[in-house]
C-alpha cells in the first residue's frame, strides 16, 4: 500500500493542452515536495510546498497543496512536449526522519 | 558542480555473484539515501544515513542487502548472493538534511540473470 498515491498512472495528451495530476494520502503530512524524471537519469526536485493551501508556480506549472495537507495537485498550462517525464510527489515520513516517494504519474505530450 | 557520483552505471550479473554499487554524495551534505527503482514498485528506499551513521535500514528486502558509509563522501550498498528479482536501476541521493531537497545521481542499473 503506497502512502502517497497518485493519478493518473499514465497520461498522453497533445501538445497545447492543460493537464492535472493529483497526489493524496490519508495521512497530513508537514510539506510535499514534486520532482521530474527523464528516462535514464534521477529525479529532480521541481517544488516543495509547506503551507496547507499553499500555491506555486513555476512558469507553466501551478502547484497547490490541500487545506488538509494531505493532498497536492500539480496543473500543466499548455503542455509541451519538453514536460515529457515521470511526476513523482515525495514527503517526510515517521516522525519526519525520510522522504518516501508516491507511485508517479508517466507524462507524454504527443507534438 | 559535481553532482551525486554513482558506479557502475550498468551492472550486468549472473544470479548468486556479490554486487557493489558506489557513491559519492554532493561535499557538505550530511544525509545519503539509497533507493531502488522499479515499474512494479515504484521508487522504495532501502536504507539512509545521517552525518554516516544508518538510521532507518528498515527498507532494505534481505539480508542479502548491506549498506555502508564509512566516510563522509562514500558509500557502498551490496548484495550478496544476487537473484533476479534484485534487477533494478539503484539510485542514491543526498541532501542537506534528512527532509531537505534531494539531490540524486543518474543510477546504477543492475540485470541479474
Amino acid at each position: 500500500t503506497q502512502l502517497l498515491e497518485q493519478s493518473p498512472q499514465f497520461l498522453s495528451i497533445q501538445e497545447g493542452e492543460n493537464l492535472t495530476v493529483y497526489c493524496n494520502s490519508s495521512s497530513v503530512f508537514s510539506s510535499l515536495q514534486w520532482y521530474r524524471q527523464e528516462p535514464g537519469e534521477g529525479p529532480v526536485l521541481l517544488v516543495t510546498v509547506v503551507t496547507g493551501g499553499e500555491v506555486k508556480k513555476l512558469k507553466r506549472l501551478t502547484f497547490q497543496f490541500g487545506d488538509a495537507r494531505k493532498d497536492s495537485s500539480l496543473h500543466i498550462t499548455a503542455a509541451q512536449p519538453g514536460d515529457t517525464g515521470l511526476y513523482l510527489c515525495a514527503g517526510p515520513y515517521s516522525s519526519a526522519s525520510k522522504i518516501i516517494f508516491g507511485s508517479g504519474t508517466r507524462l507524454s505530450i504527443r507534438p | 558542480d559535481a553532482g551525486v557520483i554513482q558506479s557502475p552505471r550498468h551492472e550486468v550479473t549472473e544470479m548468486g555473484q556479490e554486487v557493489t554499487l558506489r557513491c559519492k554524495p554532493i561535499s557538505g551534505h550530511n544525509s545519503l539515501f539509497w533507493y531502488r527503482q522499479t515499474m512494479m514498485r515504484g521508487l522504495e528506499l532501502l536504507i539512509y544515513f545521517n552525518n554516516n551513521v544508518p538510521i532507518d535500514d528498515s527498507g532494505m528486502p534481505e539480508d542479502r542487502f548491506s549498506a555502508k558509509m564509512p566516510n563522509a563522501s562514500f558509500s557502498t550498498l551490496k548484495i550478496q548472493p544476487s537473484e533476479p528479482r534484485d534487477s533494478a536501476v539503484y539510485f542514491c541521493a543526498s541532501s542537506l538534511s534528512l527532509t531537505g531537497e534531494l539531490f540524486f545521481g543518474e543510477g546504477s542499473r543492475l540485470t541479474v540473470l
